[in-house]
């Protein structure tokens, strides 16, 4: 049972607009939430969070809003680079313990 | 300098075969995870160990058995190897239990094929 979904495959976008990139979770007992951006051949890094008393976290170009009530959150960047382009996963936690995942979303910014 | 290293990058082995997959990490961290990928590009935790002892085993096949044998290193060993084992293995490593939030470092994953 996949607990964090994101369900566009792929995103691409021109530079210099911005990139919508969405996550949604079914878990409320979910207390923080995680952006991670992954290179080829590399891990996963930490991009940005947001814990579930806020509902906008901004770092830079990079913003994340979360919607308790629709479950739902979405990264915000703006404007968007070229270096920008790689995968995108979302991830939650409840207790800190853990991270569950979505299948994430890559995004390509064309130049 | 690599926070969090895993060797090998590759592997190719055949069904049956026993394998390992090591993790270093040099942050001075207290909690390392690993974490399979599948073909699905489902990203999930296998095991979290804090200060080398065992904090979570999620439903794995008991033919995986972790290995910590000081609080910088957590490998993976895998017995009997099955295609379905076929994946990518990223290690991780926290500050401390319950830090997975912010201070999460992921190593740059172990490509598995199983043939």
């Amino acid at each position: 049972d996949q607990q964090v979904k994101q369900n566009s495959p792929s995103l691409s976008v021109q530079e210099g607009r911005i990139s919508i990139l969405n996550c949604d979770y079914t878990n409320s007992m979910f207390d923080y939430f995680l952006w991670y951006k992954k290179y080829p051949a590399e891990g996963p890094t930490f991009l940005i969070s947001i814990s579930s008393i806020k509902d906008k976290n901004e770092d830079g170009r990079f913003t994340v809003f979360l919607n308790k009530s629709a479950k739902h959150l979405s990264l915000h960047i703006v404007p968007s680079q070229p270096g920008d382009s790689a995968v995108y996963f979302c991830a939650a936690s409840a207790g800190a313990n853990n991270l569950f995942f979505g299948t994430g979303t890559r995004l390509t910014v064309i130049p | 300098d690599t926070a969090v290293s895993q060797t090998p990058k590759y592997l190719v082995t055949q069904m049956g075969n026993d394998k390992s997959i090591k993790c270093e990490q040099n942050l001075g961290h207290d909690t390392m995870y690993w974490y399979k990928q599948d073909s699905k590009k489902f990203l999930k935790i296998m095991f979290s160990y804090n200060n080398k002892e065992l904090i979570i085993n999620e439903t794995v096949p008991n033919r995986f058995s972790p290995k910590s044998p000081d609080k910088a290193h957590l490998n993976l060993h895998i017995n009997s190897l099955e295609l379905g084992d076929s994946a990518v293995y990223f290690c991780a490593s926290s500050p401390r239990q319950g830090h997975m939030n912010t201070e999460a470092f992921f190593g740059q994953g172990t490509r598995l094929t199983v043939v």
